[in-house]
């Protein structure tokens, strides 16, 4: 069972600067076949459902802001939210779908 | 505009049954892996079972393997999740997602099962 931690739990940033949220896996979710790493982000805002943002750990779903941008390979990726907009305040996820997919704890970005 | 629309939540005691349907329009239903997430109040969401596009091939987490069952109608782009000798800890959201073994592109609103006496 492969799990991911994310950190920080919470983060506080200025509009218009950077969020830099960080998940780790336990064991490598890049799958030497294809050379995909298997991991997405989320994000959530309060009652809605989340929303992905990320697969394959850097490719952004279409609509999705440019400021949204995901990083890393092996077991160690990167968020990062570039000129932080309000309406970034939300709950963030990392997802591994390398085996049954399980997510991180969560990241709550605030202003 | 694709839509998955969740029903069938509800309070149960428990021990009991419940079955949560969810109707899925704008996407080929029948090529679409489909999935049950689940979200407990102020958790992170877990992952409950995926379904392959044919139905062939069913896969269940550790906390409901062998108490859920997932299935589908692709006639009637419907998915389903019967969920028996129910607990208190499988009280939360449950979402209907389309992805299934894999990330989740697609959810719904998200039906809410409270298991309580």
């Amino acid at each position: 069972d492969i799990v991911v931690t994310q950190s920080p739990e919470s983060l506080a940033v200025s509009l218009g600067e950077r969020a830099t949220i960080n998940c780790k896996s336990s064991q490598s979710v890049l799958y030497s076949s294809n050379n995909n790493n298997y991991l997405a982000w989320y994000q959530q805002k309060p009652g809605q459902p989340p929303k992905l943002l990320i697969y394959w750990a850097s490719t952004r779903v279409s609509g999705v802001p440019d400021r949204f941008s995901g990083s890393g390979s092996g077991t160690d990726f990167t968020l990062t939210i570039s000129n932080l907009q309000a309406e970034d305040v939300a709950v963030y996820y990392c997802q591994q779908y390398y085996s049954d997919p399980r997510f991180g704890q969560g990241t709550n970005v605030e202003i | 505009e694709v839509q998955l629309l969740e029903s069938g939540g509800g309070l149960v005691q428990p021990g009991g049954s419940l079955k949560l349907s969810c109707a899925v329009s704008g996407l080929t239903f029948s090529t679409s892996p489909m999935g049950w997430v689940r979200q407990a109040p102020r958790k992170e969401p877990e992952w409950v079972s995926s379904i392959t596009d044919s139905g062939d091939n069913a896969y269940y987490g550790d906390s409901v393997r062998g108490r859920f069952t997932i299935s589908r109608d692709n006639s009637k782009n419907t998915l389903y999740l019967q969920m028996n000798s129910l607990r208190a800890e499988d009280t939360a959201v449950y979402y209907c997602v389309k992805g299934g073994h894999s990330y989740h592109d697609y959810w719904g609103q998200g039906t809410l099962v409270t298991v309580s006496s």
